[in-house]
């Protein structure tokens, strides 16, 4: 599964989008980018996961590059309560979730 | 979706005893798993619970140590033994639907904080 590159941490002001950049440069035709975040001392929840095509569901907005090497997950109006570690993750469709380090997203009032 | 319990929440536990910590979903998921995150660290994969069989531990876990059990599909549970402070993090149980569903989501548990002293 591709090794994922996040920025440690991200700030965004409330009501405005904030956009976390993920690299996987190394993903392979078959893997698909997920996407998880972990509110402090919760357990991890599932925001949303694509393969090529930009998807969008309730919670937000993934935009992955054509060359599927990086992707972009959009939430289009931050709240207080988005403020959490934000997860990308590779997965070619082994069991295996690695977590990497994630991006912590704080959102300012 | 699916919805896991872990009991207990969160234990202070002595070094040199063991702890057993329960999931429960409360659907039948394919995969089982169990994840240790250590203070302000990202989640490490512990082992996959097998229905029935000995789990699948990933390097650097050991059966001794983290003894795993899967009766049913719906029911876990991690041990940890001989406790030593170092042992002091969340331990989270994880469920998957299976791979003959397509891409899934995983599903996580809120978490077992330990504390050792």
């Amino acid at each position: 599964d591709a090794k994922t590159t996040q920025p440690p941490s991200m700030d965004c002001a409330e009501g405005r989008a904030a956009n976390l950049p993920c690299n996987h440069s190394t993903i392979s035709g078959n893997e698909y980018v997920y996407w998880y975040r972990q509110i402090h001392s919760q357990g991890p929840q599932y925001i949303i996961h694509g393969l090529k095509n930009n998807e969008t569901n309730e919670m937000a907005s993934l935009i992955i590059t054509e060359d599927r090497k990086s992707s972009t997950l959009i939430l289009p109006h931050a709240t207080l309560r988005d403020t959490a570690v934000y997860y990308c993750i590779g997965n070619s469709g082994t069991y295996k979730y690695i977590f990497g380090t994630g991006t912590r997203l704080k959102v300012l009032a | 979706s699916a919805v896991i319990s872990q009991k207990p929440s969160r234990d202070i536990c002595q070094r040199g005893t063991s702890l057993t910590i329960q999931c429960q979903v409360d659907s039948q998921v394919t995969m089982m798993f169990w994840y240790r995150q250590q203070p302000g660290q990202s989640l490490t994969l512990i082992a996959t619970a097998n229905q029935g069989s000995e789990a699948t531990y990933e390097s650097g876990f050991v059966i001794d140590k983290f003894p795993i059990s899967r009766p049913n599909l719906t029911f876990s549970t991690l041990t940890v033994s001989n406790m030593s402070p170092e042992d002091s993090s969340i331990y989270l149980c994880s469920g998957k639907i299976g791979w003959d569903r397509g891409h899934t989501e995983a599903f996580f548990g809120q978490g077992t904080r330990l504390t050792v002293v």
